[in-house]
């Protein structure tokens, strides 16, 4: 069972670009959140979606946004790429609310 | 505010040693608990959950207590390997009917020979 792909795996982007990420779930789920971790603030969470709908979303600026489409497959958009930007960003996928959320490896994204 | 913190950042233990790493919770009203490992360059790895019905659950080699009156989550490996070694995170989901994790800061085990 494949699990959760994130591509690409590695980003070098320059300040005031912006950069889409792409996750694939596990096959079946149907949640897929993103979380944001960087040494100094740790694994934070982005947003959520399930069933093409965003049903959570954290305190990050409107900068960063998510979609996902009819087959669960996940997408978020950061624009106007900031320095503090950098960071690997996560993808997790789960099948119900409540049940074990598996991340994919992600994607590391360094803004220059 | 939302936060999920770890009583000990770092910790160091002999091979063959039991481990226990500790987590603080804030949320009350969380239902729903994950530890995670992770090792450089990869994403979390699901180790073990509790729903907060519980208050003990057990793995194989891993067993997660779990104690909602002083909101403290603790995670317990029996003779630990150097493959244990890596980050660990408790996560409490505070999504009220959606996936929404809030992670501790972690603490690195290392494993001595």
């Amino acid at each position: 069972k494949a699990g959760v792909t994130q591509t690409p795996r590695y980003l070098i982007k320059t300040r005031g670009q912006q950069v889409t990420l792409s996750c694939s779930p596990i096959s079946g789920h149907r949640s897929v959140s993103w979380y944001q971790q960087t040494p100094g603030q740790g694994l934070q969470f982005l947003f959520e979606y399930f069933s093409e709908t965003q049903r959570n979303k954290g305190n990050f600026p409107g900068r960063f946004s998510g979609r996902q489409f009819s087959n669960s497959r996940s997408e978020m958009n950061v624009s106007t790429l900031e320095l503090g930007d950098s960071a690997l960003y996560l993808c997790a996928s789960s099948p119900l609310v409540g049940v074990g959320y598996t991340f994919g490896s992600g994607t590391r994204l360094t803004v220059v | 505010g939302e936060s999920v913190g770890l009583h000990l950042p770092t910790l160091s233990v002999q091979e063959g040693d039991n481990s226990i790493i500790n987590c603080a919770y804030s949320n009350s009203a969380s239902d729903y608990f994950i530890w995670y490992k992770q090792e450089s360059g990869k994403g979390p790895q699901f180790i073990i959950d509790i729903r907060s019905n519980m208050d003990k659950r057990q793995g194989q080699r891993v067993t997660v207590l779990l104690n909602k009156t002083v909101k403290h989550l603790s995670l317990q490996i029996a003779a630990t390997q150097p493959g244990d070694s890596a980050v660990y995170f408790c996560a409490e989901n505070i999504g009220e009917g959606a996936q929404k994790l809030v992670f501790g800061q972690g603490t690195r085990l290392t494993i001595n020979p």
